[in-house]
């Protein structure tokens, strides 16, 4: 099975700042790499499909990237409501593998 | 609008059963992939379960695996998750996810269940 780690596991910022997640994978995957926004007692959401790929309605300011293990999500000027969990998946081999979470706190 | 609604969860003593529901709209139902995602408390996501749009093909983790069953009903747009010989370890927020592509790439998630093992 593929493990996913995230870092760090949390990460304060302010408003405005640019910040980078990473999220590592035990062995090489293509790009069946989503990225999750989770935030408190809600759903997560979708983000970023296929490494870098942008989900329709999120806003530009996210972006993803990577190749074979090691991919990152980018917040460029962050805004109150982008303080939430972020989850990276995994989906190239079974089962479907999702990172612990990186808490992005003010 | 896509909405996927969860239902069935509740308190459960170890050893008992229980079956959830996910019933989706606002999209076509029938050709999409869907999976069940839990957290427990406190915790995070973990795939459950999968299942291909046409009901064929179920997928377990290791973890549930013979003790739950995954189907699903696309006349009446409807998802479930039989849930037997349950533990306090699958306590947790159990959400449907609806599939966009061929695998677990989930585009739609549901607000969730929660289900809660305990004596």
């Amino acid at each position: 099975d593929i493990q996913m780690t995230q870092s760090p596991s949390s990460l304060s910022a302010s408003v405005g700042d640019r910040v980078t997640l990473t999220c590592r994978a035990s062995q090489r995957i293509k790009r069946y790499l989503n990225w999750y926004q989770q935030r408190p007692g809600k759903a997560p959401k979708l983000l970023i499909y296929g490494v870098s790929n942008l989900q329709s309605g999120v806003p530009s300011r996210f972006s993803g990237s990577g190749s074979g293990t090691e991919f990152t999500l980018t917040i460029s000027g962050l805004q109150p409501e982008d303080f939430a969990t972020y989850y990276c998946q995994q989906s190239d081999s079974d089962p479907c593998s999702f990172g612990q979470g990186t808490k992005l706190e003010i | 609008e896509v909405q996927l609604l969860e239902s069935g969860g509740g308190l459960i003593p170890p050893g008992g059963s229980l079956t959830l529901s996910c019933v989706g709209s606002g999209y076509g139902f029938g050709i999409y992939g869907m999976s069940w995602v839990r957290q427990a408390p406190g915790k995070g996501l973990e795939w459950v379960s999968s299942i291909r749009s046409s009901g064929d093909g179920p997928k377990y983790a290791d973890s549930v695996q013979g003790r739950f069953t995954i189907s699903r009903d696309n006349s009446k747009n409807t998802l479930f998750l039989e849930m037997n010989r349950l533990r306090v370890e699958d306590t947790a927020v159990y959400y449907c996810a609806k599939h966009w592509s061929s695998g677990p790439d989930f585009d739609y998630w549901g607000q969730g269940t929660l289900v809660a093992v305990s004596s």
